[in-house]
């Protein structure tokens, strides 16, 4: 079964906008992370942020973690129209071994920036 | 470099035939990953591989196997396929130690009349 939740399911903004995406998770996690996918494409990882961080950037991106309310905010500042895409977290859970990375996908936000 | 490649890009299949996808990685990747994704729905993990001569069930394994004869080949085998496996299929890599950060394929549409 599908761990994550992702808010809103679609975002439509124009360029210079920020766009915010927010999941959610059921279980406890080690870490957390975004990747994005471009239509017809494969995913491409942005960006992981550990259980025991609250806040990473890098570059336009910002994300934050709240592990007592189990959710994740994805922040893209000043979006382009090249940042349209689908944009999914995923979770990543061990039980004191590795995880082996079997991550668990969210369904994803569907972000649309006009020119 | 060419990264994660897969074939076939794309292919139809009648129910009961059988295929193998082919994912290929030249990073010297330890972890080998097949993942299929549906409308509407995130990634559900299929199979996955830690290393040469070794593999495990991810969350979705029913009908599929698989194989790691080479550390840079994973390969997806549908045996009788049934429309309910209509799907993208995509692969992914990672590093042993890094293995959240994966480095995707770019996918094999497969519709299964």
């Amino acid at each position: 079964s599908q761990q994550g939740e992702e808010d809103p399911q679609a975002l439509s903004i124009q360029e210079g906008e920020n766009a915010t995406m927010n999941c959610s998770y059921k279980t406890s996690i080690n870490n957390l992370q975004w990747y994005r996918q471009n239509s017809g494409r494969g995913l491409v990882h942005l960006i992981l942020i550990r259980s025991n961080e609250r806040e990473k950037h890098s570059g336009r991106l910002r994300v934050t973690l709240d592990t007592s309310k189990k959710s994740s905010s994805l922040l893209i500042t000043a979006s382009r129209a090249a940042d349209t895409a689908s944009y999914f977290c995923a979770t990543a859970f061990n039980a004191g071994g590795t995880s082996y990375g079997k991550l668990t996908f969210g369904q994803g936000t569907i972000l649309t920036v006009h020119p | 470099n060419a990264g994660v490649t897969q074939t076939p890009k794309f292919r139809v299949l009648k129910t009961g035939q059988s295929m193998t996808l082919l994912c290929a990685q030249d990073m010297n990747h330890e972890y080998m990953y097949w993942y299929r994704q549906d409308p509407g729905m995130g990634l559900r993990l299929i199979h996955y591989s830690v290393g040469e001569g070794t593999t495990a069930k991810g969350e979705v394994p029913d009908g599929y196997n698989v194989s790691r004869l080479k550390k840079q080949n994973f390969l997806l085998g549908l045996e009788s396929a049934a429309p309910s496996q209509t799907s993208v299929y995509f692969c992914a890599s990672s590093y042993r130690g890094e293995q959240e950060t994966q480095y995707f394929g770019p996918g094999t549409r497969l519709l299964v009349l």
